[in-house]
């Protein structure tokens, strides 16, 4: 059973880059059978959708596409996140997911890593 | 962007209630909608994907119904843990997009 772990920076200042990692075990990253996805959460809100990664290939959430990568380590078997120019309505929990490609849906979840953006 | 609404957004209810979320799609998702349990400090869970299937190791109790525009999760008997949130989400098109949540309470 694939398990996920997000790691990166609790704390980000404002105009600077955000970067996390997503570390993959249980699995291969390579296997294909997973979009490897991101997704965020502020403080006693909503869950939105920042975007997936299959086979090299990423879709972005237009809300945040412009500042947004998302990409791949097969060596070390991880997926990242990288947003730059943040503020603080990036404050939030990140999560790394995976949706199966059976269900279509977010089989599998990190626990999640708060970031917060202040100076 | 696919905007998905749930009603209620609270719920209150009673240990061995029937309760019932729904989830309304701004455009028609077919059947792809998925249901979710968040619990305070933890991820969501995976309830019910594909409209109506149950994933494995949830219990019997949760079912989804629905496709096109209206979706529906049925509780048919609330126990303790199940006092939780509860989102839907569309994976019909990007961006892939979720309800606001409802908060299910004990009454």
């Amino acid at each position: 059973q694939v398990q996920l772990q997000e790691s990166g920076p609790g704390l980000v200042k404002p105009s600077q880059t955000l970067s996390l990692t997503c570390t993959v075990s249980g699995g291969s990253i390579n296997s294909g059978s997973y979009y490897w996805t991101w997704i965020r959460q502020p403080a006693g809100k909503g869950l939105e959708w920042i975007g997936r990664i299959f086979t090299g290939s990423a879709n972005y959430n237009p809300s945040l596409k412009s500042r947004l990568t998302i990409s791949v380590d097969t060596s070390k078997n991880w997926f990242s996140l990288r947003l730059t120019s943040v503020t603080a309505a990036d404050t939030a929990m990140y999560y790394c997911a995976v949706v199966g490609t059976t269900t279509n849906a977010f089989d599998i979840w990190g626990l999640g890593t708060m970031v917060t953006v202040s100076s | 962007d696919i905007q998905m609404t749930q009603s209620p957004s609270t719920l209150s209810a009673s240990v061995g209630d029937r309760v019932t979320i729904t989830c309304r799609a701004s455009q028609s998702i077919s059947r792809w909608l998925a249901w979710y349990q968040q619990k305070p400090g933890k991820a969501p869970n995976l309830l019910i994907y594909k409209a109506s299937n149950l994933e494995s190791g949830v219990p019997s109790r949760f079912s989804g119904s629905g496709s096109g525009t209206e979706f529906s999760l049925t509780i048919s008997s609330l126990q303790p843990d199940d006092f939780a949130t509860y989102y839907c989400q569309q994976s019909n098109s990007y961006p892939y997009t979720f309800g606001q949540g409802t908060r299910l309470e004990i009454k």
